[in-house]
């Protein structure tokens, strides 16, 4: 079966700008989460969407949201872009087995740079 | 705030070799996975071990979870070129899906 897609893979931006990255799970998956990877803070949780309702969310600023649609697509918004927010952002897709960490299939990334 | 130490950071060794990664917390976790990620690519999930006390072995990869379940250690018996990578433990604390990742070991494997 297909794997997570993310889109798009590579991205630059200028400070203040806004980016939109997409994420398509794994057909039945209805679990999707984000994470933000930095060469200096590792792989940190942003936030955890779950039939369309955001179940868990990190410890970032308000300018880093989301959403989940009903096909089970999710994407992720950065506003007033700063050079820091420079990552590979990751989406993970996961089944239902409770309310526990399953496996979670990430996708490739989407690597953020911004001038 | 629940953090996950991760050691060595960097590792270098020849093939053949035998290692071991550590991955220590002050806190209790439900659950405890391993992942490798390649260059370009996201993690992939290795491992997930629930109970305290647990081994999981995977070819040459064992996997122990603490008995307290705050840490837990991967050990690579013979290792090969291919298992060059970042490894990666991340704790579960039962609340959906979201993890705490540890800072990763990057293991390089010279033949």
């Amino acid at each position: 079966k297909a794997g997570v897609t993310q889109t798009p893979r590579y991205l630059i931006k200028t400070r203040g700008q806004q980016v939109t990255l997409s994420c398509s799970p794994i057909s039945g998956h209805r679990s999707v989460s984000w994470y933000q990877q930095t060469p200096g803070q590792g792989l940190q949780f942003l936030f955890e969407y779950f039939s369309e309702t955001q179940r868990n969310k990190g410890n970032f600023p308000g300018r880093f949201s989301g959403r989940q649609f009903s096909n089970s697509r999710s994407e992720m918004n950065v506003s007033t872009l700063e050079l820091g927010d420079s990552a590979l952002y990751l989406c993970a897709s996961a089944g239902t087995r409770g309310y526990s960490a399953g496996e979670l299939f990430f996708g490739e990334g989407s690597r953020l740079t911004v001038l | 705030t629940q953090l996950l130490e991760q050691s060595p950071q960097f590792l270098s060794i020849q093939e053949g070799e035998n290692l071991t990664v550590y991955c220590n917390s002050s806190s209790v976790f439900s659950s405890l996975q391993w992942y490798r990620q390649e260059p370009g690519e996201g993690p992939v999930l290795l491992v997930t071990v629930v109970t305290g006390g647990e081994v999981k072995k995977l070819k040459r990869l064992t996997f122990q979870f603490g008995d307290a379940r705050k840490d837990s250690s991967l050990h690579i018996t013979a290792a090969q070129p291919g298992d060059t990578g970042l490894y990666l433990c991340a704790g579960g604390d039962g609340a959906g899906n979201m993890l705490t990742f540890g800072g990763g070991t990057r293991l390089m494997v010279k033949p």
